[in-house]
C-alpha cells in the first residue's frame, strides 16, 4: 500500500480565514514533504519533516505553518493567505529522507483564496 | 540547487505514435524519478534508475538513466489517449530534496 490521504479535496478560503490542511500516510514512512503546485508546472518544496522534526523550511512565508503531530500526520495550518497562494497542495512521504528512497504523493488540496 | 532541464516542455501526437522526453543536467544524482500527473491528482511514480546505463520497461514506457547519471529519458512506444498527462523527472539532491525539471504536457489525441 502506497497511498497517502490528504483532506479536504477542494477548499475555498477568504484571506482572514484560518484553515487547516490535512495528510496521512500508514506505510511507516518518516519523512513527510508539502509541496506548493500551480497550474501546468512542477512541485515547489515547502517544508520537509524527518522523525517528525522540521528538517527543511524552503523559506516560506509565516502565514503557512506545519506541523507533524505523530509520524503517520503531517497538517498545514493556513492564515491571511493572499490570492497568489491559491493553488495544489500536495503531501508526500517517503520511508526516511536519505536519497534512496522515493516519495509518494497525495491527491492533493486544491486551494483557492478569494 | 541542482538543476534538471527537461524537454520537450508541450507534446501533442496522435495515437500509436512513439515519443521521447529527456531530461538533463550538469551534475549528477544519486537516482532519478519519473512521475506521471493528471490534472488535479498527485504526481503517480512510474519508475526509479538508479544505476548508470540501468534501462526498466514498464509495458510500453522505456526509461533509461544516462551512464554518468546526469542524464534520463522515457520513451513512449505506440502512444495511447491515456497516457495523456504531465510528465516530470525529478532527481535526488542532498536532504533528500527532489529537483524537478519543469514537466513535459503530453497530449495524445485518438
Amino acid at each position: 500500500d502506497t497511498e497517502v490521504t490528504q483532506t479536504p479535496k477542494h477548499l475555498v478560503m477568504g484571506m482572514t480565514n484560518k484553515k487547516s490542511l490535512k495528510c496521512e500516510q500508514h506505510m511507516g514512512h518518516r519523512a513527510m514533504y508539502w509541496y506548493k503546485q500551480k497550474a501546468k508546472k512542477p512541485p515547489e518544496l515547502m517544508f520537509v519533516y524527518s522523525y517528525e522534526k522540521l528538517s527543511i523550511n524552503e523559506s516560506v512565508p509565516s502565514r503557512f505553518s506545519p506541523e507533524c503531530p505523530n509520524s503517520s500526520l503531517l497538517n498545514l495550518h493556513l492564515h491571511a493567505l493572499q490570492p497568489e497562494d491559491s493553488a495544489l497542495y500536495l503531501c508526500a512521504s517517503s520511508y526516511t529522507s536519505a536519497p534512496t528512497y522515493e516519495q509518494y504523493f497525495g491527491p492533493g488540496t486544491r486551494l483557492t483564496v478569494t | 540547487t541542482q538543476l534538471l532541464e527537461q524537454s520537450p516542455q508541450f507534446l501533442s501526437i496522435q495515437e500509436g505514435e512513439n515519443l521521447t522526453v529527456y531530461c538533463n543536467s550538469s551534475s549528477v544524482f544519486s537516482s532519478l524519478q519519473w512521475y506521471r500527473q493528471e490534472p488535479g491528482e498527485g504526481p503517480v511514480l512510474l519508475v526509479t534508475v538508479v544505476t548508470g546505463g540501468e534501462v526498466k520497461k514498464l509495458k510500453r514506457l522505456t526509461f533509461q538513466f544516462g551512464d554518468a547519471r546526469k542524464d534520463s529519458s522515457l520513451h513512449i512506444t505506440a502512444a495511447q489517449p491515456g497516457d495523456t498527462g504531465l510528465y516530470l523527472c525529478a532527481g535526488k539532491e542532498y536532504g533528500n530534496k527532489l529537483v524537478f525539471g519543469a514537466g513535459t504536457i503530453l497530449r495524445v489525441k485518438s
